[in-house]
């Protein structure tokens, strides 16, 4: 009965090809949030959503397209991927905007080749 | 813009010794302040926060941290480290406007604590 889920945790792939990595949350929060850390371990958000609607768009390259489904649901779709986003994807929850605890997903390392 | 810096990258510590990590935090209005921590190929827990009220606020496994707003700080500390303290720790902000909370985290660099026996 994990929290925040992810998939995958791994995913290798190509310059070039289309990804997505999934999101799922049971607690019931209504904003989720992906967050990516670099190779150096640094942390930076890169999209909110709340009960549906993007919330923050940190100046993330439009080839990374979030999609929410459901309040419960928050998939990340990469396009044309590139070297420089191999990094690890964290997804997030937290009970609602401005909430002060997010609960984070286990990762999913992405590594292009 | 709001920035969370974490002094010293690797903090290495005997066994039973303090642990202190530092965090200061640039923002005209004082934030929301957490500390969270990542063991290895895991997720982020949330150890501890800051939001209003006591400034020495206590977490899990034993941490706690000082708001102190005057020095913009909140340094987080253990009496006696424990080889299962080993893990990267972060702290982070949530900024605060004059409309309230905002929708995000910002996170420091992270401190990589180790633990010798």
């Amino acid at each position: 009965d994990t929290a925040v889920s992810q998939t995958p945790k791994y995913l290798v792939t190509q310059m070039g090809n289309d990804k997505s990595i999934k999101c799922e949350q049971n607690l019931g929060h209504d904003t989720m949030y992906w967050y990516k850390q670099d190779s150096k371990k640094f942390l930076k958000i890169m999209f909110s959503y709340n009960n549906k609607e993007l919330i923050i768009n940190e100046t993330v390259p439009n080839r990374f397209s979030p999609k929410s489904p459901d309040k419960a649901h928050l998939n990340l779709h990469i396009n044309s991927l590139e070297l420089g986003d191999s990094a690890v994807y964290f997804c997030a929850s937290s009970q609602e905007q401005g909430a002060t605890e997010a609960f984070f997903g286990q990762g999913t390392r992405l590594t292009v080749v | 813009a709001q920035s969370v810096t974490q002094l010293g990258s690797h903090v290495s510590v005997s066994e039973g010794a303090l642990v202190l990590l530092r965090c200061n935090y640039s923002s005209s209005v004082p934030p929301y302040l957490f500390w969270y921590v990542q063991y290895p190929n895991q997720g982020l827990q949330l150890l501890l926060k800051y939001t209003t009220g006591a400034t020495l606020v206590k977490g899990i496994n034993g941490f706690e941290a000082e708001f102190k707003k005057s020095e913009t700080s909140f340094h987080l500390t253990k009496p006696s480290a424990h080889m299962s303290d080993a893990a990267e720790y972060f702290c982070a902000v949530s900024p605060l406007n004059y409309g309230g909370a905002t929708n995000k985290l910002i996170f420091g660099t992270g401190t990589l604590l180790a633990v010798q026996p």
